[in-house]
């Protein structure tokens, strides 16, 4: 079965430090894994997707198929990184359905 | 482009009453539909998904059923609301990709 595991479920950085959201997941097979964000008063967003192999706002995140991760990472945190970060997998097979983690609130100290 | 549309936006309704929830989709054909639930602590729970019309599929048991009469709604439904039903609703669609896209979500507080 698929699972999504994100152990903290607060994290309180200060400005310009190096921020990691971690994620783990399980799965028998070749994953997609997402991150959404949440800020405040806004909806649920895509933030970045592993396939895609971008940066988006500094955001970086390395599947690691050996430890079955997917942590998010930011070299340095900006006030308007606060929110709400869901880590996500879906896998090819049945309806394609995303399955969440529990979510991370991050919060960036001025 | 495409939007997704959910109300009402927030919702106060007593114990034993029932529940209606509406999301529409415009600009795009024949998506995947989805219901969660947002809950603190405890993230995003999948309620139900549609691969298209009158087809519904439920991932947990519980007090709450959804429909799909035309291609771009998706409504959750309840006849006897209970107190756990209580939280954040979201609805999402997608295409071929899986990228999944939310509304604006429901807010329903059950008192």
């Amino acid at each position: 079965a698929q699972r999504v595991t994100q152990p903290e479920k607060l994290l309180s950085v200060f400005k310009g430090a190096p921020v990691e959201l971690k994620c783990n997941y399980s799965y028998s097979g070749s994953p997609e894994l997402f991150w959404y964000v949440q800020y405040s008063r806004q909806r649920l967003q895509l933030l970045l997707r592993h396939i895609s192999r971008e940066s988006i706002k500094g955001f970086t995140a390395d599947l690691n198929k050996g430890e079955t991760s997917f942590h998010l990472k930011k070299p340095f945190a900006q006030e308007e990184d606060s929110a709400m970060y869901y880590c996500a997998l879906s896998g090819y097979r049945g309806a394609n359905n995303l399955f969440f983690g529990t979510g991370t609130r991050l919060t960036v100290i001025p | 482009s495409q939007t997704i549309h959910q109300w009402p936006a927030t919702l106060v309704q007593p114990v034993g009453s029932p529940l209606s929830l509406e999301c529409t989709v415009e600009g795009t054909s024949n998506p995947n539909l989805y219901w969660y639930r947002q809950a603190a602590g405890r993230g995003l729970q999948l309620l139900f998904y549609s691969v298209g019309i009158g087809q519904i599929s439920s991932e947990v048991p519980q007090n709450l059923s959804a429909s799909r009469p035309q291609d771009r709604q998706f409504i959750l439904s309840s006849k006897k609301l209970l107190l756990s039903d209580s939280g954040f609703y979201l609805c999402a669609w997608r295409e071929t990709s899986l990228e999944q896209f939310f509304g604006p979500g429901t807010r329903l507080t059950v008192l």
